[in-house]
């Protein structure tokens, strides 16, 4: 099946520094990808849609300031958090879906983010 | 987009067959019901999705009555790898630029 694939899988940063999430559609292209946060013991929630060659479209209190998306290819999303606060530690997952299979999507294995 | 209920945990033991039910009261013509799993630290994984009546792979069964409010995932004899969360989304799924919401999900623990 496709594969999408995040880096890094962890990452401990210092407050204040920004860090950036990849995440790739290995066998596949993708013009849309969602990128969802998840704390400890909670649901995914969706923190915004990435569109590729356009500007991202942020859910309801996610500060796009904050969270920059950036879909510059078919196959590559980005998420940078920047200014990192310990309150941003969390699990970040994306997800695209292949358009010749529209049923599925396809998640990445995430990014476990630790803000010192 | 239409909401899902589920239990929030359930308990089971190696060998049984466990029946996940989730509630959609609001589903739309053209959603799908959709499952998924996701286990510690990794992102979601597709379990099954279907439209109505019942829907099978190799790895588990759906179940969905004709007035689609709400659907089974049945997990035939479970093992302790299949303690996980399991989530249940309705959505139209032919786009596929349409967003999946995550409800609250079922936590399974399957015990030995």
């Amino acid at each position: 099946g496709a594969v999408v694939s995040q880096h890094p899988s962890r990452v401990i940063c210092k407050s204040g520094t920004s860090v950036k999430i990849e995440c790739r559609s290995l066998d596949f292209q993708a013009t849309t990808m969602f990128w969802y946060r998840q704390f400890p013991k909670q649901s995914l929630m969706l923190m915004a849609t990435s569109n590729e060659g356009s500007k991202a479209t942020y859910e309801q209190g996610v500060e796009k300031d904050k969270f920059l998306i950036n879909h510059a290819s078919l196959t590559l999303s980005t998420l940078t958090v920047t200014s990192a606060h310990p309150e941003d530690s969390s699990f970040y997952i994306c997800s695209a879906r292949d358009w010749g299979k529209g049923a599925e999507a396809f998640f990445g294995q995430g990014t476990r983010l630790t803000v010192v | 987009l239409a909401k899902t209920t589920q239990p929030i945990s359930m308990d089971s033991y190696e060998g049984q067959e466990v029946n996940i039910t989730c509630s959609h009261n609001n589903i739309a013509t053209n959603d799908y019901i959709t499952w998924y799993q996701q286990f510690p630290s990794q992102g979601p994984r597709f379990i099954i999705q279907g439209y109505k009546t019942k829907v099978t792979n190799e790895v588990a069964s759906l179940f969905i009555p004709a007035d689609r409010k709400s659907s089974t995932l049945s997990l035939p004899r479970v093992s302790l790898s299949d303690t996980a969360v399991y989530y249940c989304l309705v959505g139209d799924t032919g786009n596929a630029g349409n967003m999946l919401t995550f409800g609250g999900g079922t936590r399974l623990m399957v015990k030995p």
